[in-house]
């Protein structure tokens, strides 16, 4: 009863180094979200996707791409990464607009 | 713009005893969605509740339960004979019933149960 699963759990970047975080759900969900979470501002949504090979900005997409290739999956990739992008990286999915997402562990991503 | 304001950045309340957290949001929709999460130390968000704005009956699910006002704008969450296990923060988060996919969450509210 996997649900969403997320990876790593845990990453440190040097400023300036790339990376892609994974998300994969194995509920045959049709939209997927990132966000990201900082102290005191709650959760904020950086991409998402409502469908295999469709994407779209969130809120806070500056600095972060995404891809969408299979319905599984959606990957969060961090071109050049900046202090300002240290943070904890959810990832969630849901079956319809209107139905509750369901979020993975997180990420924890610390750029020094 | 949508937003939701969690104006409890901290709550404690006694095991057993009942804590109500509080919500408010703003929009010009009227067919929204409104949700409760939890998230305990281990990170993990977690659904407590879920309110469609269409509904006039306030949702509740075991302990849980939410008070929904919607002319106030208002969708307050009740954790009745609360548990050491309920001790986590608590995020309220609004969407939109339409195409907009956005979900707006709050600042979160952190709850301490005390033994």
């Amino acid at each position: 009863n996997a649900g969403v699963t997320q990876t790593p759990k845990f990453r440190v970047l040097k400023t300036g180094q790339s990376m892609t975080l994974l998300c994969a759900q194995d509920m045959n969900h049709e939209y997927m979200y990132w966000y990201r979470q900082d102290p005191g501002m709650g959760l904020r949504l950086i991409h998402y996707s409502v469908g295999e090979g469709t994407t779209a900005k969130g809120e806070v997409p500056d600095g972060y791409n995404v891809s969408r290739l299979k319905k599984q999956n959606f990957l969060l990739g961090l071109e050049s990464a900046a202090p300002s992008q240290t943070s904890v990286y959810f990832c969630a999915s849901s079956s319809t607009v209107g139905r509750p997402q369901h979020f993975g562990d997180g990420t924890r991503l610390s750029i020094l | 713009a949508q937003t939701v304001t969690q104006s409890q950045p901290e709550m404690s309340v006694q095991e057993a005893e009942t804590v109500t957290l509080s919500c408010t949001y703003d929009t010009s929709e009227s067919d929204y969605y409104l949700f409760w999460y939890k998230q305990p130390p281990s990170r993990q968000m977690i659904l407590v509740i879920r309110q469609e704005a269409y509904k006039q009956q306030n949702a509740t699910e075991n302990r849980f339960s939410v008070n929904f006002q919607k002319a106030a704008k208002s969708f307050s969450l009740k954790i009745s004979d609360s548990q050491l296990g309920d001790a986590a923060m608590y995020f309220c988060a609004y969407k939109d019933g339409g195409s907009n996919y956005k979900l707006t969450f709050g600042k979160g509210t952190l709850l301490t149960v005390n033994p």
